[in-house]
């Protein structure tokens, strides 16, 4: 079947080393975005990529950074964690191709980050 | 300028009786709505969508949504919940630019289904 993928599921690191979380895609989509969610609070939208073009939201720290080498795997790279970086990571795509408005985003199930 | 409010951060229902989540947003542009639901430590998944076709969508697991332009609204429904409709549910409203995809999440809603 056709999904978003996110590796690994559950990801721990230290504070201050950095660390990569992925994100594949088998529906061939041309967008991919990021997302942070903390407990108890709605997905907030870290950058996404357009085809090759980075967006980055204007309230996502420079600590973030994401690297998008071909259609179908996205990095989120987070160069020094910190304890309020634990989250849940989301990657989602889409297919914004042709005329119309926005289409559907796809989630992948997440990785959970924990910073100790 | 683009917002979601989820007017209802709890709502709890009995079994068996409708379900109403509300959903109000702004958007300078002709936006796209969805309703997305979380279950805990899951991903998201789709309920459903409005994208200017008709004004009411029917989604899965029985829910549908009313697009009301005159109210900015875009509420939630489901005649009668069920005991795995317990969870958390997400607006959003996103709208596209030149390429450069604007999303904005509501604050969502957890509803809580008593048996």
């Amino acid at each position: 079947d056709a999904m978003v993928i996110q590796n690994p599921r559950y990801q721990v690191t230290q504070f201050g080393k950095p660390v990569t979380l992925s994100c594949s895609q088998t529906l061939n989509h041309n967008v991919m975005y990021w997302y942070q969610q903390k407990s108890s609070q709605a997905p907030k939208l870290l950058f996404h990529y357009y085809d090759k073009d980075f967006n980055n939201e204007a309230d996502t720290p420079d600590n973030f950074q994401s690297r998008r080498p071909n259609t179908s795997f996205c990095f989120l790279d987070i160069r020094s964690p910190g304890l309020g970086d634990a989250a849940m990571y989301l990657c989602a795509t889409s297919s914004e191709r042709g005329a119309g408005g926005p289409r559907t985003q796809y989630f992948g199930p997440g990785t959970r980050l924990l910073v100790l | 300028a683009q917002s979601v409010t989820q007017l209802d951060s709890h709502v709890s229902v009995s079994e068996g009786t409708p379900v109403l989540l509300r959903c109000n947003y702004s958007s300078s542009y002709s936006p796209s709505l969805f309703w997305y639901v979380q279950h805990p430590n899951k991903g998201l998944q789709l309920l459903l969508k409005y994208t200017s076709a008709a004004t009411l969508v029917k989604g899965i697991n029985g829910f549908e949504a009313e697009f009301k332009k005159s109210e900015t609204s875009f509420h939630l429904t489901k005649p009668s919940a069920h005991m795995s409709d317990a969870a958390e549910y997400f607006c959003v409203v996103r709208t596209n630019s030149g390429g450069y995809q604007k999303v904005t999440f509501g604050t969502g809603t957890k509803l809580q289904v008593i048996p």
